[in-house]
């Protein structure tokens, strides 16, 4: 397995514009975890899906972003309108269980202009 | 709401040095697990512990959850330079896994 993969690695965009970031879980993991990192905050959690399903959106900052999981392969974190505030590095994981060892992909790093 | 804090933020040490770094929650933990995040890079698993008052080792890293998991603690013996990055722990909580802040080391040669 090539593991977490997250695309686009970087993202530049103009304030006001629409982000959508992409991620592939490890195949067979149930669990998948999106991760915001910022040198001021850490690394929060903003949402994550079991089976598909969200189940904790509780971190998600404000109605500005979404995930969505179509499938057991494939999940988005769309930020629609970005803002400079939303620079940051965003991470997708999965894993096996809720608590157990996380797979991270490589991130993405967001800047908003 | 839950939260796990890890002091220090920052270490800076000499080659050769030891150095710790702990993790505190605010509630009892069902398992603690220590991550590393080179720089640029995405955290990697190190370890998962369990029990309370388990040790486990590996190679020159020692790892420690507390009696009553609340707390762990990581132990670097004689530091290299590969040991630089950002180390954190995450704690099991109800549904959901609980990233510490992360302790920054920096190791001089």
């Amino acid at each position: 397995d090539a593991g977490v993969i997250q695309s686009p690695r970087h993202e530049v965009t103009e304030m006001g514009q629409e982000v959508t970031l992409r991620c592939k879980p490890i195949s067979g993991h149930d669990y998948l975890f999106w991760y915001r990192q910022t040198m001021m905050r850490g690394l929060e959690l903003l949402i994550y899906f079991n089976n598909n399903v969200p189940i904790d959106d509780s971190g998600m900052p404000e109605d500005r972003f979404s995930a969505k999981m179509p499938n057991a392969s494939f999940s988005t974190l769309k930020i629609q309108p970005s803002e400079p505030r939303d620079s940051a590095v965003y991470f997708c994981a999965s894993s096996l269980g809720v608590s157990t060892e996380a797979f991270f992909g490589q991130g993405t790093r967001l800047t908003v202009v | 709401g839950q939260q796990v804090m890890q002091i220090p933020q920052y270490q800076h040490v000499q080659e050769g040095e030891d150095f710790t770094t702990y993790c505190n929650s605010s509630t009892t933990l069902s398992n603690i697990q220590w991550y590393k995040q080179r720089p640029g890079g995405h955290p990697v698993f190190l370890i998962q512990l369990v029990k309370s008052g388990e040790v486990k080792k590996q190679k020159r890293l020692t790892f420690q959850f507390g009696e009553a998991k609340k707390n762990s603690s990581l132990h670097i013996t004689a530091t290299q330079t590969t040991d630089v990055g950002t180390y954190f722990c995450a704690g099991g909580a109800t549904n959901k896994l609980i990233f510490g802040t992360g302790t920054l080391l920096a190791v001089q040669p």
